[in-house]
C-alpha cells in the first residue's frame, strides 16, 4: 500500500540556517514518482520537484537541494541558507500506476517550516 | 499562460444540500485530480480523470462523485452534505498525470 511519511510536524529555524525536511514512503511498485510541494500562507500549492523511481541523482536548484535513496525509501529536502520567505507547509507525495490506469498520488502530512529573522 | 482556475472560491451550505465544484485545467492538460484537505486528515485524494474516464478514486463515500469534460474541464459534486465535508476541495492538473501537478486555489466549503 502506498504511504508517505513526514515525522516532522513543525520546524522552526532562524534565518540562513540550513534545514533538511525528512520524508520516508512505502510503495509495493517499481515504477512509481515522488514530488515535494510548497504551500505558502497564501495558500496555492507549488510544485517544486519530480523524481522517478528509476532516477536516483541528487539535485540541487538554488538553495533547494533533493536526495533520493532508494534502499532507505527516503526522498529528503534541504534548503540551504533558508529565508523568511521559505516559511510554508512542505508536503512530500508519492504517485504511483495503479492497474486501472492512471495515476494516484497521495501526500504526506506535511511539514511545516517556520524561518525567523 | 492561465492557472488552474476553481470556481467558486468560498461556498456556505448547509447540511442535506448538495454542492458543485468546477475546475478549468491548464490548456492542454488532459489529467485533473482532486483533493480534499482538512487539518485534521490533510490532504486526502478523492479521483483523478483523464479524458473523461475516471481512472482512479479515493476512499470516500459515494456522495462524492465528479465528471469530465471534452474540453477537460472537470466538476466535483457532493450530496447530501454533512458537517465534515467542511474543507479546503483542491484541484490540480497536469499533463498526463505523472508529471507535477499544477495546483488551483481551491474551494472553501462551509457546511452548517
Amino acid at each position: 500500500a502506498q504511504k508517505v511519511t513526514q515525522a516532522q510536524t513543525e520546524i522552526s529555524v532562524v534565518e540562513k540556517e540550513d534545514v533538511t525536511l525528512d520524508c520516508v514512503y512505502e510503495t509495493r511498485d517499481t515504477t512509481y514518482y515522488l514530488f515535494w510541494y510548497k504551500q505558502p500562507p497564501s495558500g496555492e500549492l507549488v510544485f517544486l520537484i519530480r523524481r522517478n523511481s528509476f532516477d536516483e541523482q541528487n539535485e540541487i536548484s538554488g538553495r533547494y537541494s533533493w536526495n533520493f535513496q532508494k534502499s532507505t525509501s527516503s526522498f529528503n529536502f534541504t534548503i540551504t541558507a533558508s529565508q523568511v520567505v521559505d516559511s510554508a507547509v512542505y508536503f512530500c507525495a508519492l504517485s504511483e500506476a495503479p492497474n486501472t490506469g492512471g495515476f494516484k498520488t497521495i501526500f504526506g502530512a506535511g511539514t511545516r517550516l517556520f524561518v525567523k529573522a | 499562460k492561465a492557472g488552474v482556475t476553481q470556481t467558486p472560491r468560498y461556498l456556505i451550505k448547509t447540511r442535506g444540500q448538495q454542492v458543485t465544484l468546477s475546475c478549468s485545467p491548464i490548456s492542454g492538460h488532459r489529467s485533473v485530480s482532486w483533493y480534499q484537505q482538512t487539518p485534521g486528515q490533510g490532504l486526502q485524494f478523492l479521483f483523478e480523470y483523464f479524458s473523461e474516464t475516471q481512472r482512479n478514486k479515493g476512499n470516500f463515500p459515494g456522495r462524492f462523485s465528479g465528471r469530465q469534460f471534452s474540453n477537460s474541464r472537470s466538476e466535483m459534486n457532493v450530496s447530501t452534505l454533512e458537517l465534515g465535508d467542511s474543507a479546503l476541495y483542491l484541484c490540480a492538473s497536469s499533463l498526463t498525470g505523472k508529471e507535477g501537478y499544477t495546483f488551483g486555489s481551491g474551494t472553501r466549503l462551509t457546511v452548517v
